[in-house]
């Protein structure tokens, strides 16, 4: 079945990186467009970031633009998220998701940034 | 940028009784408009895409509808497994920003 799975949240310090991937199974992997979703724990939605099929564009939300990467390989079916610079508030479980309306959902992974 | 608000934002129901939640985007997103539901401790999960259409797998009590900048979520004959959080979320801007509501928590009443 259609599955994603992210992978790579940790405790960080501020200041700290962190890779995130996401291992997308079940589908045609390099049909779509894929996003990175956040979510504090107990608090809303965040889109973060959005990459076409290819890999060659990214878009990204404000308040990661400079700090974060996202990339992806089609021959493994995976995408990622380089995470720089990390701050407190980017505390949150950071989810991969497909297609500009997030037709599919990872479970999730945990990024905790504190010293 | 699109801002979406939700309303309102928490909602007691009763169990088989039906339910309409709002969500109003600040400029018009056409009908590029997502529904997703999320339960405690789990990630989100798509119900309504396109304002209207049902996701694959997901029952017919739950419908979709409005363009432009008011839409609503209608849930007839709540079920237990549906007491949960929903969210709107726009996809009509470009470069993307995908803005999601900031949720509506359905409660037993």
């Amino acid at each position: 079945q259609e599955q994603l799975v992210e992978s790579g949240g940790d405790l960080v310090k501020p200041g700290g990186s962190l890779r995130l991937s996401c291992a997308a199974s079940g589908f045609s992997f390099s049909d779509y467009y894929m996003s990175w979703v956040r979510q504090v724990p107990g608090k809303g939605l965040e889109w973060i970031a959005y990459i076409d099929k290819p890999g060659n564009t990214v878009y990204y939300a404000d308040s990661v633009k400079g700090r974060f990467t996202m990339s992806r390989d089609n021959a493994q079916n995976s995408v990622f998220l380089q995470l720089n610079s990390l701050r407190a508030d980017d505390t949150a479980i950071y989810y991969c998701t497909r297609r500009n309306y997030n037709d599919q959902w990872g479970q999730g992974t945990l990024v905790t940034v504190s010293s | 940028e699109i801002l979406m608000t939700q309303s309102p934002a928490t909602l007691s129901v009763s169990p088989g009784e039906s339910v309409t939640l709002s969500c109003r985007a600040t400029q018009s997103v056409g009908t590029n408009l997502a529904w997703h539901q999320q339960q405690p401790g789990q990630a989100p999960r798509l119900l309504i895409y396109s304002a209207s259409s049902r996701a694959p797998g997901i029952p017919a009590r739950f419908s979709g509808s409005g363009s432009g900048t008011e839409f609503t979520l209608t849930i007839s004959s709540l079920q237990s497994e549906d007491f949960a959080v929903y969210y709107c979320q726009q996809y009509n801007d470009w470069p993307p920003m995908h803005s999601f509501g900031q949720g509506t928590k359905l409660e037993i009443k």
